[in-house]
């Protein structure tokens, strides 16, 4: 059984603090690294993904990748209120007809308190 | 442009109706997915459509029929649906279905089954 593991907090951080979000995974062939972001009754949002180890930034936010530890992280520095809503990270895994299927964490939800 | 439509945002049925969720891309993608999520849970993957071809069902039972009659459209029949199927339902679509490829949701339809 392929698992992504996330803590479901909730992880609260003050306004301007970086939060930390983490991420392990079963399958050591896993690739194609994923984070969404989903604001509540709304759909998931792609915000990083993250394909080779160590770290990929974009804006605020930093995706960190070991594959020898199988672990994924996600880095938000200066934390809004707006950034409150559930970090869904997500592994793709390969089965046998190649066609990658995408499985989710279960979600972190991150509380950024004025 | 990144844009996954789903119509209709909403959906009421009976359990007797029969009724389709449609979904559309324009981004030239050749993969299309669809997806269910229940309240607090992540999404779970039901079906994977890659070059207009069904490659994944994920034992979903015979009351949800996909059908991609294109390579931009996406449906999703229902037929004697139980009240447990109600949920959030995201199609999603990517370059292709291989490993390396970052999936874009839709707003998804909320199905209320009565």
């Amino acid at each position: 059984q392929k698992e992504v593991e996330q803590n479901s907090g909730p992880l609260s951080v003050p306004e301007g603090a970086i939060a930390s979000l983490n991420c392990t995974y079963s399958d050591r062939g896993s690739q194609s690294f994923f984070w969404y972001r989903q604001y509540s009754g709304k759909s998931p949002e792609l915000i990083m993904f993250i394909y080779s180890n160590g770290d990929k930034e974009d804006g605020r936010f930093t995706a960190q990748l070991n594959k020898a530890s199988q672990y994924v992280s996600l880095l938000i520095r200066d934390s809004q209120p707006s950034d409150s809503a559930t970090y869904l990270c997500a592994v793709i895994y390969l089965g046998s007809s190649n066609t990658g299927k995408l499985i989710f964490g279960q979600g972190t939800t991150l509380q950024v308190k004025p | 442009d990144t844009e996954v439509t789903q119509t209709p945002k909403h959906l009421v049925m009976g359990m007797t109706n029969k009724k389709s969720l449609k979904c559309e891309q324009h981004m030239g993608h050749r993969a299309m997915y669809w997806y269910k999520q229940k309240a607090k849970k992540p999404p779970e993957l039901m079906f994977v459509y890659s070059y207009e071809k069904l490659s994944i069902n994920e034992s979903v039972p015979s009351r949800f029929s996909p059908e991609c009659p294109n390579s931009s459209l996406l449906n999703l029949h229902l037929h004697a649906l139980q009240p447990e199927d109600s949920a959030l339902y995201l199609c999603a679509s990517s370059q292709t279905a291989g490993s390396y490829n970052e999936q874009f949701f839709g707003p998804g339809t909320r199905l209320t089954v009565l």
